[in-house]
């Protein structure tokens, strides 16, 4: 099955308590991206990667690092986590084909920091 | 700062009903264009993409693209209470289309 997933699904941690959201897809596609969704705000993107080793800034990266050494990966780290990053995140993929570019989501991680 | 403006709802229909739910963005060349729909603690689930101007349908969905009004709504016909969830608008911009600007969505109920 197609999917996205992402781990953990429910986070609870302290401040300054590095943490790391893991998330994988099986569709090979190129593009992979992290969003954070705040009641009032929206979805927002933190950092996103169009393929291997290649990443950029969304519209809110402050406090966030990722990384894509495999084209299957895409982890979101938080090396000093604070309560404002307290939040429901997805990552998302998608293809470069036919030009579409279409988005598919993981479930979601409920990240909690006290 | 492009934007994507929804009315964040609620919007209530009774089931049978069409609901029309709209967008408008501020990017004129902006390109791509998708529906989402989001239930409650879910993740976003696409239901339609827009490229050119004009309706796409899609079972009971239909997306309508006005790129000279920067405008694009979905109509779902015949409305089922299982459709009550908050719908997503997003677009793409060129040169950058794999960055989604999200609007923050509108709510709809279908009462039964």
């Amino acid at each position: 099955e197609a999917q996205v997933t992402q781990n953990p699904r429910y986070l609870i941690t302290v401040t300054g308590k590095k943490l790391t959201v893991t998330c994988s897809q099986n569709m090979n596609h190129e593009y992979m991206s992290w969003y954070r969704q705040d009641p009032g705000l929206g979805l927002r993107q933190i950092y996103y990667s169009m393929n291997v080793e290649v990443t950029d800034k969304g519209d809110v990266p402050e406090g966030y690092k990722v990384s894509r050494k495999e084209k299957r990966n895409f982890p979101l780290i938080l090396e000093s986590p604070s309560p404002n990053q307290t939040s429901l995140y997805f990552c998302a993929s998608s293809s470069r084909r036919d030009y579409k570019y279409e988005q598919y989501f993981g479930p979601g991680t409920r990240l909690t920091v006290t | 700062q492009k934007e994507v403006e929804q009315n964040s709802g609620p919007l209530s229909v009774p089931e049978g009903a069409i609901a029309s739910l709209n967008c408008t963005y501020s990017d004129r060349v902006s390109q791509s264009f998708f529906w989402y729909r989001q239930y409650s603690g879910k993740s976003p689930e696409l239901i339609m993409s827009i490229y050119s101007n004009g309706d796409k349908e899609d079972g009971r969905f239909t997306a309508q693209l006005n790129k000279a009004s920067q405008y694009v709504s979905l109509l779902i016909r015949d409305s089922q209470p299982s459709d009550s969830a908050t719908y997503l608008c997003a677009v793409t911009a060129p040169g950058s289309n794999y960055k989604l600007t999200f609007g923050k969505g509108t709510l709809l109920t279908v009462n039964p």
